[in-house]
């Protein structure tokens, strides 16, 4: 069956635009998951949804990042009045619920690039 | 805090010989993941470690967890070069109730001819 994709896959913006990722997850998976991941390092942890609402969002780095999920399915990150420390691969992941032991599956990416 | 490391950052091995991966974590946990990652693409899964003493094998990889110690190990035997990749561990950690996934900082595999 199909993955989790996002898109788009690479977004070059300028700094103090405003950009939106997209993510859309695996059927049937209620949580969601957005992580970015900076160059030569591991993927760190921004928001996770259960269904509609942000069960955690303790990993958004400061009030410019927004996410939201108002169906349950797809979700977008919102970044406001970016700038060039932004530059990453935001990587989404759905799994069958936030729950312990449920494997996350990620999807491609999207590596933003704030010039 | 909830840390994650890994050791080595950097390995470039040649091909036919055995490594290790090793994976510390700074709280218990007995939940963990192992990923590949190939240069621009996202992240595969290897292995899930779901309890003290869990051994999964795949192909030349082996991947253990030992939750007394807070240690899982990736290891590699008999090296090609189709593994040469970055191998990120990730600990699943219960706050308030909810998964959170921790991740390592990523070991470079390079494996030479």
């Amino acid at each position: 069956g199909a993955g989790v994709s996002q898109t788009p896959s690479n977004k070059v913006t300028e700094k103090g635009k405003y950009v939106e990722l997209r993510c859309d997850p695996i059927s049937g998976h209620t949580a969601l998951y957005w992580y970015r991941q900076s160059l030569g390092q591991g993927p760190e942890f921004l928001i996770y949804f259960q269904g509609t609402g942000a069960a955690d969002d303790s990993g958004l780095p400061n009030d410019r990042f927004f996410a939201v999920r108002p169906e349950g399915s797809v979700s977008t990150l919102k970044i406001q009045r970016t700038e060039r420390g932004d530059s990453a691969v935001y990587l989404c992941a759905s799994s069958l619920g936030g729950y312990r032991g449920n494997e996350q599956f990620f999807g491609p990416g999207t590596r933003l690039t704030v010039l | 805090e909830l840390k994650v490391e890994q050791n080595p950052l950097f390995l470039s091995m040649q091909e036919g010989k055995n490594y290790t991966i090793y994976c510390n974590y700074s709280t218990t946990s007995d939940r963990l993941y192992w990923y590949r990652q190939d240069p621009g693409k996202s992240l595969e899964s290897l292995f899930v470690l779901l309890s003290n003493g869990a051994v999964k094998q795949e192909g030349r990889l082996m991947a253990s967890l030992d939750t007394k110690a807070r240690l899982s190990t990736l290891h590699i035997t008999a090296a090609v070069h189709d593994l040469s990749a970055t191998y990120f561990c990730a600990v699943d950690f219960l706050i308030q109730g909810a998964q959170k996934l921790v991740f390592g900082q990523g070991t470079r595999l390079t494996i030479n001819p």
